[in-house]
């Protein structure tokens, strides 16, 4: 079967530095996503992986090994609003989205 | 640009009742539309999605069903609710060209309370 496995829960300090790891086994692979959701809303895209290496928007980062089925997101600098849920997905050889549970990240001043 | 509406919001419905959620995309023909459901804390599970007008395929056997009238209109119904039908539902569009990097976009979603 296809998984994706995360961390449930993080806890980090404001200003701070945190990974959040996601590892897949999927049949296939056409990319890697993560999102960030905010409790009570809808996810929204953070960044898209296809090929190996390290991706970077802002204080956002992923990286991607293919070779090991792995990806992290990693956030600098963290702001109480960066408290959420880190969604991981990854797409399939079929182009479907496989969805990782969530990490629910809390920030604390 | 591409906008994505969902509604109604919240609804709290008693069992056995029936359910309607609309979802309707803006600037784009052809979108691949998706129905999601979110229990409390956990994942998403795929419910329905469609590549067009009166396709669509079902992930997971249920009391639900989903209907694409029109290209860029996605329903989600059901005749009789059941409490275990609870939960945030999200509609979601991606471009209908295949492609790895195509990002699925979220409509603000739909909280359902079934009591």
């Amino acid at each position: 079967g296809q998984n994706i496995d995360q961390p449930t829960e993080m806890t980090a300090t404001e200003g701070a530095i945190v990974q959040i790891n996601c590892t897949y086994q999927t049949s296939g692979f056409n990319g890697l996503f993560w999102y960030q959701q905010h409790a009570g809303e809808a996810p929204t895209f953070l960044s898209y992986n296809v090929l190996d290496g390290l991706e970077e928007k802002g204080r956002f980062s992923s990286f991607l090994s293919r070779s090991k089925g792995y990806s992290y997101l990693l956030l600098k600098e963290l702001q109480m609003k960066d408290s959420a849920s880190y969604l991981c997905a990854v797409r399939d050889q079929n182009y479907q989205l496989i969805w990782g549970a969530g990490t629910k990240l809390i920030i604390k001043p | 640009s591409q906008t994505i509406h969902q509604w109604p919001a919240t609804l709290v419905q008693p069992v056995g009742s029936p359910l309607s959620l609309e979802c309707t995309v803006e600037g784009t023909s052809n979108p691949n539309l998706y129905w999601y459901r979110q229990a409390a804390g956990r994942g998403l599970q795929l419910l329905f999605y469609s590549v067009g007008i009166g396709q669509i395929s079902s992930e997971v056997p249920q009391n639900l069903s989903a209907s694409r009238p029109q290209d860029r209109q996605f329903i989600l119904s059901s005749k009789k609710l059941l409490l275990s039908d609870s939960g945030f539902y999200l509609c979601a569009w991606e471009d209908g060209y295949i492609s790895g990097a195509n990002v699925l976009t979220f409509g603000a979603g739909s909280r359902l309370t079934v009591l």
